[in-house]
Order: structure tokens, then C-alpha cells, then sequence
């Protein structure tokens, strides 16, 4: 089975500031997908951004990067120039390639300040 | 836009009652899922669907049923609700490794 570990239950950023969000996963698949999603105080699941494990490039949407490590299992988010609307909770998710389950991290609450 | 919507933002139900939410796609999706989101422990697999009439457990089932008579609605049954099922719940469908959530509902048992 997929496990799913984010080991930052919360953390803090001024804004502008970049912050980096955790995640690490265990699976003995070798083609899967990757995931962060944000939840914010609206309780709306938001996509932030979608990483392949066969690509090796790391994928990027605007503000939003990742780092993906296949080898070390990890996959951070980084977010540059953080603003007032990134506060919320992050979840890191896992999904196998020819499956649709995603498989949620704990979460982390993150909290932009002004 | 891919639209899922929950039927109630908030519930409040007595313990024993049976409880039914309901979860509406509009976008013809295969697979639709529910979650349970607790604090500290993220969202969890209660059971999914990969067609109508069909449905599979997923990690926590137990106290939980699952209907779906038409391909566009995936509903989650509490039996007899009990208070350790407070909780957020989740609905979410999905194609080609893309999900889509509804908002919630907050489901608190008395």
C-alpha cells in the first residue's frame, strides 16, 4: 500500500517570502502521479500543481514548483512571492498510474503573514 | 468547469439516525470517491466507484454504505450515526488522473 507523509503540521511565511512544503512517499510502483492540492478557509480542494514520476523535469505553474527526488521519494512544493491568498492547508496526494484513488498526505496549515 | 456539488454545507443528526449525503456530478466521470478529512490524519478513503451500480471499499468502510443508480450521483449512507463519524466529508470525481472535490459537508452526530 501507498503511505503519504507531510512531517510539517504547520508553518509560517511572510509574505513575499518563498516557502518550501514537505512531503515524502513510500511505494514500490515505478510509473505514478503526484499531487499538491490546497484547501483554503472555503473548504474548496483546489489542483496547485501535477508531476508525473517519468518525467524527470520538475513541473512548475507560475509561483508554484516542485521538487521531485524519484529516487529519495520526495516531492516539496515550493511557493515564491507568497501572498495573503495562499493561506491554507496543503495536502500532498499520491495516485498510481493506471489507478484514480488518490492517496492524502496528513496536511500542512500554512499561514501567510502580512 | 467540472462542477461536484454536496447536497449540505452542514448537518446536524442525532445518534442512531440514519444520514444520507449526496454527491451530483456533472462532467459524465467514470470514478467518483469519498473522503473523510479529519484533522491530523488528511483525507481518508471511505468507498469509490468506477461505474454505475458498482462500488469498491476503501480504507475506512466500516459504519458506511455507498448507492450509485446513476452515473452522476455517488451517495454515502451513515446506517446508524454514530458521534465517532463527525467529521468533513468529501466527495470528489475523477478522469484521467484528474479530481475534482466538492465543497464539504460538516457532518456533526449528537
Amino acid at each position: 500500500a501507498q503511505t503519504v507523509t507531510q512531517s510539517q503540521p504547520e508553518m509560517s511565511v511572510q509574505e513575499a517570502e518563498t516557502v518550501t512544503l514537505s512531503c515524502t512517499y513510500d511505494t514500490s510502483e515505478s510509473n505514478y502521479y503526484l499531487f499538491w492540492y490546497k484547501q483554503p478557509p472555503s473548504r474548496q480542494m483546489i489542483l496547485v500543481i501535477r508531476q508525473e514520476a517519468y518525467k524527470q523535469q520538475n513541473a512548475t505553474e507560475n509561483r508554484f514548483s516542485v521538487n521531485f527526488q524519484k529516487a529519495a521519494k520526495s516531492f516539496s512544493l515550493k511557493i515564491s512571492d507568497s501572498q495573503l491568498g495562499d493561506t491554507a492547508m496543503y495536502f500532498c496526494a499520491f495516485m498510481k498510474q493506471w489507478g484514480n484513488k488518490l492517496v492524502f498526505g496528513a496536511g500542512t496549515i500554512l499561514r501567510v503573514k502580512s | 468547469d467540472v462542477k461536484v456539488t454536496q447536497s449540505s454545507r452542514y448537518l446536524v443528526k442525532r445518534t442512531g439516525e440514519k444520514v444520507f449525503l449526496e454527491c451530483v456530478q456533472d462532467m459524465d466521470h467514470e470514478n467518483m470517491f469519498w473522503y473523510r478529512q479529519d484533522p491530523g490524519l488528511g483525507l481518508r478513503l471511505i468507498y469509490f466507484s468506477y461505474d454505475v451500480k458498482m462500488k469498491e471499499k476503501g480504507d475506512i468502510p466500516e459504519g458506511y454504505s455507498v448507492s450509485r443508480e446513476k452515473k452522476e450521483r455517488f451517495s454515502l449512507i451513515l446506517e446508524s450515526a454514530s458521534t465517532n463519524q463527525t467529521s468533513m466529508y468529501l466527495c470528489a470525481s475523477s478522469q484521467d488522473r484528474q479530481a475534482f472535490f466538492g465543497q464539504g459537508t460538516r457532518l456533526t452526530v449528537v
